[in-house]
């Protein structure tokens, strides 16, 4: 069975673009999760997408905002860019989703921003 | 809130060295607690997972043990490899907010 696939798997911007970054979860899959990782906070849940719907949301700015389509794929976009969010972007995938499901992470994203 | 504590790293090891990495956690309810690792240049990969008090998670040669009563969940394995540098991040589930909440991680460096 195929892993989750996250592409692009690099990314370079500037202050001030905006991004989108695409997830695949495991086939049969039907919740997501992206997180953020960085240097200096760790990993930070952004938010949790089942069926369509956020069900779950972190403590992001409204500039974080996401969506998943029927066949469970999930984008993720970043309106006017700054440099803290410049980090590694992780999807997750699981059957039912959280909180009692395991979570099958993808390679991540790598988003510099200038 | 609920929360997850690791050991400072970074920890250095000889090959063959036996190895420990506490992680105690903060969490109302029953949460299930992970051990995730990370490579270099990778994303997470799911090492070893426990669902309930007493429950022992294992995978190649990692375990922890789920310790309700002392609300940890340390990792350990007999003997490293050189294989086995990366970093180890501890991580719960719980209650229904949907998010998997990790500790700072544990980079872990194995000399041969």
């Amino acid at each position: 069975k195929a892993g989750v696939t996250q592409t692009p798997r690099y990314l370079i911007k500037t202050r001030g673009q905006q991004v989108t970054l695409s997830c695949s979860p495991i086939s049969g899959h039907r919740s997501v999760s992206w997180y953020q990782q960085t240097p200096g906070q760790g990993l930070q849940f952004l938010f949790e997408y089942f069926s369509e719907t956020q069900r779950n949301k972190g403590n992001f700015p409204g500039r974080f905002s996401g969506r998943q389509f029927s066949n469970s794929r999930s984008e993720m976009n970043v309106s006017t860019l700054e440099l803290g969010d410049s980090a590694l972007y992780l999807c997750a995938s699981s059957l039912a989703g959280p909180p009692a499901d395991t979570q099958y992470f993808g390679p991540g994203t790598r988003l510099t921003v200038l | 809130g609920n929360s997850v504590t690791q050991m400072e790293g970074p920890v250095t090891l000889s090959e063959e060295a036996f190895l420990t990495i506490n992680c105690t956690y903060t969490a109302t309810g029953y949460p299930s607690l992970f051990w995730y690792v990370q490579y270099p240049g990778e994303g997470l990969q799911l090492l070893l997972k426990a669902t309930k008090a007493d429950d022992k998670g294992s995978n190649k040669g990692f375990e922890a043990t789920y310790r309700k009563e002392t609300t940890s969940f340390h990792l350990e394995k007999g003997s490293v490899q050189v294989s086995d540098s990366a970093v180890y991040f501890c991580a719960l589930s719980g209650g229904n907010t949907g998010k998997l909440i990790f500790g700072q991680g544990t980079t872990l460096q194995v000399k041969p």
